[in-house]
């Protein structure tokens, strides 16, 4: 059965940094583009960032631009979420989702981030 | 980039009835449209793909369609199972945009 868990959330002062991680299991990792999205409390979602197979290419929204990067370890079945610059607006829950042709189709149980002084 | 906007904001009903959610996008996206569940401390669930196919598991009173631009998700018949939040999603040319979602409410 897919599964995603996340892992990494925590509570870091503005302008801190932290990395999020999301162990797969279940399904071919390595055929499969994985993203990251994410939702404020009490919120809507928020798609934040898509890599692809193979770390061939990566897209980020334009909120977290310059700021976050996505990065995948195919031999550990892990994808990763590098945050630096964090402001109070990145207070979300952070979900990782398996990227297939019809949408995001197995999501993690999420992790939350809170940034706050 | 692509614009969505998803209608009503909220909506309440009754179980039993027919309920419809529309999102239109602002440009054309070849139908790559999803529509997902998400109930309350949980994760989203994915309901239809690609418009109007239905993701394995999903009952059958759950239906998608499109015209052009506008993207209509059905419930043919509320359960009490269904009262939750929905959001539209498309994902054309690895661009990822949500709509604001729709919480359908208990009359």
């Amino acid at each position: 059965q897919a599964q995603l868990v996340e892992s990494g959330g925590n509570l870091v002062k503005p302008g801190g940094s932290l990395r999020l991680s999301c162990a797969a299991s279940g399904f071919i990792f390595t055929d499969y583009y994985m993203s990251w999205i994410r939702q404020a409390p009490g919120k809507g979602l928020e798609w934040v960032s898509v890599i692809t197979t193979s770390s061939s290419f990566t897209k980020y929204a334009d909120s977290v631009k310059g700021r976050f990067t996505i990065s995948r370890d195919d031999a550990k079945n892990s994808l990763y979420l590098q945050m630096n610059g964090l402001r109070a607006e990145d207070t979300a829950i952070y979900y990782c989702a398996k990227t297939a042709a019809g949408g995001f189709d197995i999501w993690g149980q999420g992790t939350m981030v809170t940034v706050s002084s | 980039d692509i614009q969505m906007t998803q209608f009503p904001s909220t909506l309440s009903a009754s179980v039993g009835d027919r309920v419809t959610i529309t999102c239109r996008t602002s440009h054309d996206i070849s139908s790559l449209l999803a529509w997902y569940q998400q109930k309350p401390g949980k994760a989203p669930k994915l309901l239809i793909y690609r418009a109007s196919s239905l993701e394995s598991g999903v009952p059958s009173r759950f239906s998608g369609s499109e015209s052009g631009t506008e993207f209509t998700l059905t419930i043919s018949s509320l359960q009490p199972d269904d009262f939750a939040t929905y959001y539209c999603q498309q994902y054309y040319r690895n661009w990822y945009t949500f709509g604001q979602g729709t919480k359908l409410e208990i009359k």
